[in-house]
């Protein structure tokens, strides 16, 4: 079953611009966590935060989390071609498992 | 690279087989995750096995089946192949709660 709920499920922007990608989920967590894939292949992770924080910066990335709203964003800032992709938000709880969101498709045109 | 491969890359089975994907882990991480991605969505957790013992289950069925060896890699058995096993199919190492290291993955396809 999906924990997370991505949105929008598609964002399509030009080059320079920022991206914001939004995701939801349902019971309490340890740590909420990022990736990106590409062409559907294998995951890449981006950036972890845990329950604890509240934001957290990884060069052009930028992760809030909101437990009260069970909710988190990913913010992309001055976007590029190469980060066309999608996007997943996951979360992990105390049985070691993530769980997945349905993903962000981001298209960035050039 | 993250140091996690898997085996093979594509495959293409016929309904009723079975097929073994394979998975070798990063060094010194002891839990590994498979997951199925059909396409178009996000990845489904099958299950999960931590120091050679599973350790947590999707909903899948028995007909979905796994190993992990003392080295840590690990292997992902699918009898009586469906259809709609057809799929991209994950796997990834990791410590505790830690984030996840993915391989590739394995495009299977049953027709």
């Amino acid at each position: 079953s999906q924990q997370g709920e991505e949105d929008p499920q598609a964002l399509s922007i030009q080059e320079g611009e920022n991206a914001t990608m939004n995701c939801s989920y349902k019971t309490s967590i340890n740590n909420l966590q990022w990736y990106r894939q590409n062409s559907g292949r294998g995951l890449v992770h981006l950036i972890l935060i845990r329950s604890n924080e509240r934001e957290k910066h990884s060069g052009r990335l930028r992760v809030t989390l909101d437990t009260s709203k069970k909710s988190s964003s990913l913010l992309i800032t001055a976007s590029r071609a190469a980060d066309t992709a999608s996007y997943f938000c996951a979360t992990a709880g105390n049985n070691r498992k993530l769980i997945w969101g349905l993903g962000t498709s981001l298209a960035v045109n050039p | 690279e993250t140091g996690v491969t898997q085996s093979p890359t594509h495959l293409i089975k016929t309904r009723g087989q079975q097929v073994t994907l394979r998975c070798s882990s990063q060094s010194g991480h002891n839990t590994v995750s498979w997951y199925q991605q059909a396409l178009g969505q996000g990845p489904q957790f099958i299950f999960q096995y931590y120091r050679e013992e599973e350790n947590g289950r999707g909903n899948f069925p028995p007909r979905f089946s796994g190993l992990q060896f003392p080295n840590y890699s690990s292997e992902l058995n699918v009898n009586a192949l469906e259809l709609d096993d057809s799929a991209l199919y994950l796997c990834a190492s990791s410590l505790v709660n830690t984030e996840a290291f993915f391989g590739q993955g394995t495009r299977l396809t049953v027709v």
